[in-house]
């Protein structure tokens, strides 16, 4: 189906294990984001990409690694995760930055024990 | 360091009253701006958006929202709300130069009670 896909949509995990979320859009759209959203803070960006082998760090990087081999598809790895890092992850796509309307994925929820 | 305040974090109101959400910005220079809106459990979707021409713009659901220059303001509104519009509202804004980054505001709860 067309569209943006989270997977996986729950994920449970251990402090210091290595967690990757996954994102996928079939739009061939340019941009891609990473959002974490938790009460208080709204969404803040994590990292964001430009294009295919081009990222860049948004508000909160630290403690998060992604990477943009193909177009479609964005990654986002926690190295080693800490409970801070329980949060609801957002991936989102679109055209340009800031000039177009962004689509979202549906989220994955990560708790970090 | 551009900012968007919404300063309404939590809002009941019951069905059919008239619906008005702030949100104020702090970039001085032209800028695009949206609101989302995330339905319990869903992820965000657009409501609507303005970048230039009519300052009172209409989006989805009957929403609409009026740019004031001037105020630097971009409140959303509705005339009569529905239980379905209980949901997270999200302003955010972008400075239409070369860094075109969101600036997210915090949100705004709003339940509707039946």
């Amino acid at each position: 189906d067309a569209g943006i896909t989270q997977s996986p949509r729950y994920k449970i995990t251990e402090t210091g294990r290595q967690v990757t979320l996954m994102c996928h859009q079939t739009w061939s759209h340019s941009y891609m984001f990473w959002y974490r959203q938790d009460l208080g803070h709204g969404l803040r960006l994590i990292y964001y990409s430009a294009a295919a082998d081009i990222t860049d760090k948004g508000e909160v990087p630290d403690g998060y690694v992604v990477s943009r081999s193909k177009t479609e598809n964005f990654p986002l790895t926690l190295e080693s995760a800490t409970r801070s890092q329980t949060s609801v992850y957002f991936c989102a796509s679109s055209i340009g930055q800031g000039t177009t309307e962004a689509f979202f994925g549906q989220g994955t929820r990560l708790t970090v024990v | 360091a551009q900012s968007v305040s919404q300063h309404n974090h939590h809002v009941i109101l019951s069905e059919a009253a008239s619906l008005e959400l702030g949100c104020n910005y702090s970039y001085g220079g032209t800028v695009n701006l949206f609101w989302y809106v995330q339905y319990p459990g869903q992820h965000l979707q657009l409501l609507l958006k303005y970048f230039s021409g009519d300052p009172l713009v209409k989006g989805i659901k009957g929403f609409e929202a009026e740019f004031i220059k001037s105020k630097f303001s971009f409140n959303l509104r509705k005339p009569s709300v529905q239980w379905s519009d209980t949901a997270e509202y999200f302003c955010a804004v972008t400075n239409a130069g070369n860094n075109r980054k969101l600036i997210w505001g915090l949100g705004t709860s709003l339940a509707v009670n039946p």
